[in-house]
């Protein structure tokens, strides 16, 4: 199957400040690419839908100034969370379509904001 | 809206034996893939098997089976001879073109 990948795959930060996720479509090209944010022992929630050399698509609920999509290429993604608080502390997870239907996976990246 | 949904939060199974993890979807869409989703303690979420809903044989890989009902919008999996790998919360989910939903898992529990 296709693989994604993502880093960090773990990071801390300081209060306030921003992080920057990366995900990478590795041998195929990705127009669209997902995020999701996962609490512990929870399924996962779509925050947004990157498009390359466009606007991200957020779910309600999602402060589009808080968490920036760029997608710059077609193997690229990132989510950069901005201003980080503790409450953003979570596990995301980023994945692209392959084929017409099927979503892989990135490995995921924890964020813990002190 | 489509809505995924898995009844069983935790489930346990003997090793070598057989175990099958529930899910029922709603949709009015008549063309749509479903699939099974693993997620081990290292988080990485593997897919298990997929099933085309236009397709009537059920999808098979391995150790792991559906049993696809799309009248009843019923979307099982059946993983036979268990093995400890097979620990891991399983996710039902729903695709359509770019949408995706995902039930809310199965903690499958193996026991030695």
């Amino acid at each position: 199957g296709a693989v994604v990948s993502q880093h960090p795959s773990w990071v801390i930060c300081k209060s306030g400040t921003s992080v920057k996720i990366e995900c990478r479509s590795l041998d195929f090209q990705a127009t669209t690419m997902f995020w999701y944010r996962q609490f512990p022992k929870q399924s996962l929630m779509l925050m947004a839908t990157s498009n390359e050399g466009s606007k991200a698509t957020y779910e309600q609920g999602v402060e589009k100034d808080k968490f920036l999509i760029n997608h710059a290429s077609l193997t690229l993604s990132t989510l950069t969370v901005t201003s980080a608080h503790p409450e953003d502390s979570s596990f995301y997870i980023c994945s692209a379509p392959w084929g017409s239907d099927t979503q892989y996976f990135g490995p995921g990246t924890r964020l813990t904001v002190l | 809206a489509q809505t995924v949904t898995q009844s069983q939060p935790e489930m346990s199974v003997q090793e070598a034996e057989t175990v099958t993890l529930s899910c029922t979807y709603d949709t009015s869409e008549s063309d749509y893939y479903l699939f099974w989703y693993k997620q081990p303690p290292s988080r990485q979420m593997i897919l298990v098997i997929r099933q085309e809903a236009y397709k009537q044989q059920n999808a098979t890989e391995n150790r792991f089976s559906v049993n696809f009902q799309k009248a009843a919008k019923s979307f099982s999996l059946k993983i036979s001879d268990s093995q400890l790998g097979d620990a891991a919360m399983y996710f039902c989910a729903y695709g359509s073109g770019n949408q995706f939903y995902f039930g809310t898992g199965t903690s499958l529990t193996v026991i030695p």
